[in-house]
C-alpha cells in the first residue's frame, strides 16, 4: 500500500461548488503540505501543518481551507470552486527532524477539473 | 527574483547516454537543501535525490548524481545510463532553513530519452 494516499484521484465539479480533497499518510509523519501545479509551471504551496495543532498558510492560500484531523490525515476544501482552481493538487508529507535536508514524500495526485 | 532556475525547458538524450539537467539557486541562508523529483506522464512526484548545503561530498543514488557547486550555487542532476523509464519531467526544489520547511519548486525540464 502508498505510504501517501489522495481521494478522489479526479474529480470534475462546477462553479461555487464546495468540495473537500482528502490525504491520508501511513509514514508517521509529523508534517503535511498541500500544493498545486498548474499546467508548465512547479508547485506552488497552499498549506502546511507541522502538528495536528499548527496550520499555516502557505504562498496560495486565498480561495482554500484545511484541516488537520489526525496526524495522519489532512483535508483542503475549497469552499466555492471557481475555474481558476483547475489543477492538480498534491499532499505531500516529511519527518520534520532532519533539518533543512527534511525530505517530502508526495501522494499521487489529485487532478481537480472545474467547469 | 526567482529561487530556482531550471533554464532547459526540454531536453533529449539518447538511451544510454548520460545527461546533465540544470538547476540554479538563490539564497542568503547559509543552511538549505537541494532536492530534485521526477514526474511521470503519470502525474505522481518521485523524490529522487537530496544535497544539504553543508554536505562536502555530491549527492549519489543509483544512476542519479547531483554536481552540487556551492560558488555557483548550481544544483545539477546528472543521470547516467538514460533508460527509456526516464522520460518525465523533472523538478529542482529548495528547503531554506528560514523557510519552515516549504519548498520551493522551479518550472520544470521534460527529459525525452531516444530509442
Amino acid at each position: 500500500d502508498a505510504d501517501v494516499t489522495q481521494t478522489p484521484r479526479n474529480r470534475i465539479t462546477k462553479t461555487g461548488k464546495r468540495i473537500m480533497l482528502e490525504c491520508s499518510q501511513t509514514k508517521g509523519h509529523d508534517r503535511m503540505y498541500w500544493y498545486r501545479q498548474d499546467p508548465g509551471l512547479g508547485l506552488r504551496l497552499i498549506y502546511y501543518s507541522f502538528d495536528v495543532k499548527d496550520i499555516n498558510k502557505g504562498e496560495i492560500s486565498d480561495g482554500y481551507s484545511v484541516s488537520r484531523q489526525a496526524q495522519a490525515k489532512f483535508s483542503l476544501s475549497l469552499e466555492s470552486a471557481i475555474p481558476n482552481q483547475t489543477a492538480l493538487y498534491f499532499c505531500a508529507t516529511s519527518e520534520g527532524t532532519s533539518g533543512p535536508t527534511d525530505t517530502q514524500y508526495f501522494g499521487p495526485g489529485t487532478r481537480l477539473t472545474v467547469l | 527574483a526567482q529561487k530556482i532556475t531550471q533554464t532547459q525547458p526540454g531536453m533529449f538524450v539518447q538511451e544510454k547516454e548520460a545527461v546533465t539537467l540544470d538547476c540554479t539557486y538563490d539564497t542568503s541562508d547559509q543552511s538549505y537543501g537541494l532536492f530534485w523529483y521526477k514526474q511521470p506522464s503519470s502525474g505522481e512526484m518521485i523524490f529522487l535525490i537530496y544535497q544539504g548545503s553543508y554536505d562536502e561530498q555530491n549527492a549519489t543514488e543509483g544512476r542519479y548524481s547531483l554536481n552540487f557547486q556551492k560558488a555557483r550555487k548550481s544544483a545539477n542532476l546528472v543521470i547516467s545510463a538514460s533508460q527509456l523509464g526516464d522520460s518525465a519531467m523533472y523538478f529542482c526544489a529548495m528547503r531554506e532553513w528560514g523557510s519552515q520547511g516549504n519548498l520551493i519548486f522551479g518550472k520544470g525540464t521534460k527529459l525525452s530519452v531516444k530509442p
